[in-house]
């Protein structure tokens, strides 16, 4: 059984530093790898997302890597700013199409 | 549409009652999913559709749940005889198609409360 595991739990920064976000996952026979982050009371928006085939994807600020064979992922966040505050998710779909298995996520804050 | 869609936005029952959520996917999204996101928990993957045919429906939490989808659009998910545990939020996203492994778009989510 797919496991997905968020740390830490609750990151608090300054505005402007950087920061890395991490997800790990038990099995690594996944199609892809998806970073979401989360508005309190809202629903969910696509971040990133990295085939299985690919090391890394990068939007903006934001930098995800990929490694499938030690089931590591991580979400890197230039130069952070307040409205990055929010909860980031990571999920994996597996083998089994279609069937996600999500982190608990990261609840980031970043103070002015 | 321009997103995907959900109905209600908040739905408060009695225990014992039935109730119905509503799910509109993006335009030309053939793969639908259903998640349960209770309070302080990860997401919860219950079903998804491909087209029409939900190939598995393991994730549903009991028999009180069900779901269903035709004309390829629009999902409805019914759980009947609700529990207080069936309190959650009740998100939905499409793409578009699951043997693709699109990125999946989410709507704003059902919060059902059951008192």
């Amino acid at each position: 059984k797919q496991e997905v595991t968020q740390i830490p739990a609750a990151l608090s920064v300054p505005e402007g530093e950087n920061l890395v976000l991490n997800c790990s996952f038990t099995d690594s026979a996944i199609y892809n790898l998806q970073w979401f982050r989360q508005d309190p009371g809202k629903g969910l928006t696509s971040l990133l997302l990295i085939q299985s085939s690919q090391r890394e994807q990068t939007s903006g600020r934001l930098n995800a890597s990929l490694d499938k064979s030690s089931g590591r992922s991580t979400l890197y966040i230039a130069a952070s700013q307040p409205g990055d505050s929010a909860t980031y998710l990571c999920a994996v779909i597996t083998s089994n199409a279609g069937k996600s298995t999500f982190g608990d996520g990261t609840t980031l804050t970043v103070k002015p | 549409g321009a997103g995907v869609s959900q109905s209600p936005s908040n739905k408060v029952t009695e225990k014992g009652k039935d109730v119905e959520l509503r799910c509109d996917p993006i335009s030309g999204h053939t793969a639908l999913y259903w998640y349960r996101q209770s309070l302080g928990q990860g997401l919860e993957f219950l079903i998804y559709f491909q087209g029409n045919s939900a190939p598995d429906k393991s994730g549903l939490p009991s028999d009180r749940f069900s779901a269903e989808r035709t004309g390829g659009s629009v999902s409805t998910l019914t759980i009947q005889r609700t529990q207080q545990e069936d309190s959650a939020v009740y998100l939905c996203a499409s793409s578009l198609e699951v043997w693709r492994q699109e990125t999946q778009y989410f709507g704003p989510g059902t919060r059902l409360l059951v008192l």
